[in-house]
């Protein structure tokens, strides 16, 4: 079945430091890709998204990039924020009416 | 609007015991859907609904029971709790149930633990 694995957490940065989050996933079809972040006591909230392959998603400075041929999707910032702090997860949607398959999520420290 | 609502955000049950989770969302949207989120294994999928009336089964629907009477409300039942079920659970919403590339809104999640 589809799957979507993410790199263990949690990822500790300093301020303005950049970020890479790796998102490799499996999937029968072409799937649409997303990433989803949770801040603390929070629901998720959608970030960024793809939907077919070499589609750019950005969104606060954030970017992902479909890659068929490496089958990933990882997330990226130039110049992280402590504001930034959260859970990221990488997710993918491949069955019609939305089926979210999630990776297990990346915890993001962020220090000043 | 007030989006996608759930409650009660903190739950602790017996073994055994029953319970409803209520979800609601003002949004007008036909889908609906239950995850639980469990350390290590992301979120995962219970039930869903394409719209009031119509609900199917997710990824892991054993223990839970849904309906959808109303295009605003899905509760997910526990009809017999098991300390298994101990996890945070995420109701969401989208505005259509035919396009796959539509955003997902979460709640704020419930967190049960069952003892």
């Amino acid at each position: 079945g589809d799957s979507v694995t993410q790199m263990e957490g949690p990822v500790t940065l300093s301020e303005e430091a950049f970020l890479t989050i790796n998102c490799t996933y499996t999937a029968t079809g072409y799937p649409s890709l997303f990433w989803y972040v949770q801040y603390p006591g929070e629901g998720l909230q959608l970030l960024l998204k793809a939907t077919k392959a070499d589609d750019k998603g950005s969104n606060k400075g954030f970017e992902a990039t479909y890659r068929k041929e490496t089958t990933s999707f990882h997330l990226e910032k130039g110049s992280v924020q402590v504001s930034d702090s959260a859970v990221y997860f990488c997710a993918l949607s491949d069955q019609g009416f939305q089926k979210l398959v999630f990776g297990t999520g990346t915890r993001l420290l962020v220090s000043p | 609007n007030a989006g996608v609502t759930q409650t009660p955000k903190f739950q602790v049950l017996k073994t055994g015991q029953s319970m409803t989770l209520q979800c609601a969302q003002d949004m007008n949207h036909e889908y609906m859907s239950w995850y639980r989120q469990d350390p290590g294994m992301g979120l995962r999928l219970i039930h869903y609904s394409v719209g009031a009336g119509i609900t199917d089964q997710g990824e892991v629907p054993n223990g839970y029971n849904v309906s959808r009477s109303t295009t605003e409300d899905f509760p997910l039942r526990l009809l017999s709790a098991a300390p298994s079920q101990t996890s945070v659970y995420f109701c969401a919403s989208s505005p259509q149930r035919a396009e796959i590339t539509d955003t997902q809104y979460f709640g704020p999640g419930t967190r049960l633990t069952v003892l």
